[in-house]
C-alpha cells in the first residue's frame, strides 16, 4: 500500500517564474493537505482540499494556489516565485477525520 | 494564530535510556494532538496521536503524555535506539480534520 507520493522531489528555479507541485494521497484518503517546512522550522500550513474545493486555508498570499483532482490527487501552484519561497513543500493526506499522513516533499529551491 | 512551542531544542541520550520531550502549546480550544518524527531528508512521520478526552496514551515504546490544565504534552520513548535519532515535531489542532500548527521541533541524538 503505497503511502503519500510527491513529486518531483527536488525543482530549482528562478525569481518571478511559476511552479507546480504534485501529490497523491495515501489509498483510502480523500482530504489533501500542502505545508510550507523552512530549514530549521515547523511546517506551516498553506491549506486543506476535500471534495475538490479549498475548505481551509492558512496565511499564505494568493499567489500559493491549489486543486484536487476526482480521485483525490492534488497540486499545488505557486506564481511569481519569491527567494523567500525556497523550503520543503509538504503534502500530508488523511481520511476526512484523522491523523495527516506525510509525504517526502518537495524541496524546492529559488534562484 | 495557534503557538505551538517546544521547552528544549535538542536532546542527547544514552542508547537504552528513556527520552522525555516536551511540548507546550496556548490554545486551550486544541483537542486533538499529533507527534511526528522527521529524518533527515524525509516528511514528518506519524508516530501516535491523542485526543482531548485522554491524559495518556500508550504505543509500541512511546507514551503521550497530555495535560490540558497547563497545557503541555510529552512523548516518552522507552529503550531509546540509535534509530530514534531525528527530530520530533508536537502538532496541535481544533479537530481531527482541521489544520495542524507545529512547533519547531526538538532534535534528539542518541548516543551508542
Amino acid at each position: 500500500d503505497a503511502g503519500v507520493t510527491q513529486s518531483p522531489t527536488h525543482l530549482i528555479k528562478t525569481r518571478g517564474q511559476q511552479v507546480t507541485l504534485r501529490c497523491s494521497p495515501k489509498s483510502g484518503h480523500d482530504t489533501v493537505s500542502w505545508y510550507q517546512q523552512a530549514l530549521g522550522q515547523g511546517p506551516q500550513f498553506i491549506f486543506q482540499y476535500y471534495e475538490e474545493e479549498e475548505r481551509q486555508r492558512g496565511n499564505f498570499p494568493d499567489r500559493f494556489s491549489g486543486h484536487q483532482f476526482p480521485n483525490y490527487s492534488s497540486e499545488l501552484n505557486v506564481n511569481a516565485l519569491l527567494l523567500g519561497d525556497s523550503a520543503l513543500y509538504l503534502c500530508a493526506s488523511s481520511p476526512r477525520t484523522g491523523p495527516q499522513h506525510f509525504g517526502d516533499g518537495t524541496r524546492l529551491s529559488i534562484l | 494564530g495557534e503557538s505551538v512551542g517546544l521547552h528544549l531544542p535538542t536532546l542527547s541520550v544514552q542508547e537504552g535510556d528513556n527520552s522525555i520531550i516536551n511540548c507546550a502549546y496556548s490554545n486551550s480550544a486544541s483537542d486533538y494532538f499529533i507527534w511526528y518524527k522527521q529524518e533527515s531528508g524525509k516528511g514528518p512521520q506519524f508516530i501516535i496521536d491523542i485526543r482531548s478526552n485522554m491524559d495518556k496514551r500508550q504505543g509500541q515504546r512511546v507514551t503521550v503524555l497530555l495535560n490540558k490544565t497547563v497545557k503541555h504534552l510529552s512523548l516518552q520513548i522507552a529503550a531509546t535506539q540509535p534509530g530514534d535519532s531525528a527530530v520530533y515535531f508536537c502538532a496541535e489542532s481544533k479537530r481531527t480534520g482541521n489544520q495542524f500548527y507545529f512547533g519547531t521541533g526538538t532534535s534528539l541524538t542518541v548516543i551508542p
